[in-house]
């Protein structure tokens, strides 16, 4: 079963512009990892914010975390061409040993040129 | 520096047959994990292997079984497969059991005719 629900499902942008995705979910967790998919194959890892972080940010990405209302977004400033892909959501829940990803169903930004 | 490796990346079975998949978790890995990502939605977890051992499994039947080798590649097993098995299968390693950061592999695409 999928913990996280991402919203929107798809988001369509101009180049230049900021992308927004939206993940929340439902149990404690001790992490939430962002990834990215290109046209269905392998998944990056993009960023991790632990439970006890509320912001972080790596190049054009920023992540915030609210714990209190189990929700999470991630930020692309600057969209490029080559940012569209599928992004994935992924909680590491308190209650597992850990390694065990549930992950949302995705967001599909497309950036055009 | 290698990253995870899947082979094949391409399979077509038909129903009832048996199928194995293979990964050649990133170079200092001990942990791998398996994920099975039907089209248009999210991976969900199968199960972890370290020390050669099933450690955490999802929600997944017996017909899906694996094994972890000395050198810490993996295998995954699918017995009497289904229409529905059909899926992009994903492994992803780890540093160890304790670190939170998975690398994925570009995937096996099996189809179930």
């Amino acid at each position: 079963s999928q913990q996280g629900e991402e919203d929107p499902q798809a988001l369509s942008i101009q180049e230049g512009e900021n992308a927004t995705m939206n993940c929340s979910y439902k149990t404690s967790i001790n992490n939430l990892q962002w990834y990215r998919q290109n046209s269905g194959r392998g998944l990056v890892h993009l960023i991790l914010i632990r439970s006890n972080e509320r912001e972080k940010h790596s190049g054009r990405l920023r992540v915030t975390l609210d714990t209190s209302k189990k929700s999470s977004s991630l930020l692309i400033t600057a969209s490029r061409a080559a940012d569209t892909a599928s992004y994935f959501c992924a909680t590491d829940a308190i209650y597992n040993q850990g390694g065990k990803l549930i992950f949302g169903q995705g967001t599909e930004l497309s950036v055009k040129p | 520096d290698a990253g995870v490796t899947q082979s094949p990346t391409h399979l077509i079975k038909t129903r009832g047959q048996q199928v194995t998949l293979r990964c050649s978790p990133k170079s200092g890995h001990d942990t791998v994990s398996w994920y099975q990502q039907a089209l248009g939605q999210g991976p969900q977890f199968i199960f972890q292997y370290y020390e050669e051992e099933e450690r955490q499994r999802g929600n997944f039947p017996d017909r899906f079984s694996g094994h972890q080798f000395p050198n810490y590649s993996s295998e995954l097993n699918v017995n009497a497969l289904l229409l529905g098995d059909s899926a992009l299968y994903l492994c992803a390693s780890s540093l160890d059991r304790f670190t939170d950061t998975q690398y994925f592999g570009p995937g096996t695409r099996l189809t179930v005719l």
